[in-house]
């Protein structure tokens, strides 16, 4: 099983600041099987980013994603108000699926 | 619209058993791979399942295998779950979810559903 580790586990920033997110897996993996979704109280997650970098329909371009083997980012260039949540990496290359234990992004 | 329902969820005694059901509307479901993802109160996201589009290749987590089984009427355009031998740590939100179209069984998930809550609890 691949286990996805996320840090960190809190990111704590104002709006219009540039948010670095990380995933970290235990093993390498084809990169192209990495997602993230991201969580706002009470409602569904959403994809973002599928293929570590391909951006899901209708995600602005703020939101970006890059790594490759074991190490994994994603990046919000410019923090909205809306951008404050949890945000979640997949790996869908086999199963199990799994995914990272999720990073807070709260307003500071 | 493109739109997944879940239901069946309630509170169970331990031990018991829940079938929960997705309803899938806005797109053509006999073609899509589905899974199903929980999440327990203030935790994050667990995979539990996965099922291609013609139902012949299935995986489940550890964590539920042998217990949960998933399923699929494609006339009815409805994913299943059942759970046998619920146990308190169960307790959850339950969703299913769409794999996008890539031609892969496993990819990312583009459509969730809203969830049912799974109580196991005496």
């Amino acid at each position: 099983e691949i286990v996805l580790t996320q840090s960190p586990g809190t990111l704590s920033l104002s709006p219009g600041e540039r948010a670095t997110l990380s995933c970290r897996a235990s093993q390498s993996f084809t990169s192209t099987y990495l997602a993230w979704y991201q969580q706002k109280p009470g409602q569904v997650p959403r994809l973002l980013i599928y293929g570590a970098s391909s951006r899901a329909t209708g995600i602005p371009d703020r939101f970006s994603g890059s790594g490759s083997g074991t190490d994994f980012t994603l990046t919000i260039s410019r923090l909205e108000p809306e951008d404050f949540a949890v945000y979640y990496c997949q790996q869908y290359g086999s199963s199990p699926l799994t995914f990272g234990g999720g990073t807070k992004v709260e307003i500071k | 619209e493109v739109q997944l329902v879940e239901s069946g969820g309630g509170l169970v005694q331990p031990g018991g058993s829940l079938r929960l059901s997705c309803a899938a509307s806005g797109f053509t479901f006999s073609s899509c791979e589905m899974n199903w993802v929980r999440q327990a109160p203030g935790k994050g996201l667990e995979w539990l399942s996965h099922i291609s589009s013609g139902a012949t290749i299935i995986y489940y987590a550890d964590s539920v295998k042998g217990r949960f089984i998933i399923s699929r009427d494609n006339a009815k355009n409805s994913l299943y779950l059942q759970m046998n031998s619920l146990r308190a740590e169960d307790t959850a939100v339950y969703y299913c979810a769409r794999v996008r179209d890539s031609g892969r069984y496993l990819d990312a998930f583009d459509i969730w559903g809203q969830g049912t809550m799974v109580t196991v609890s005496s």
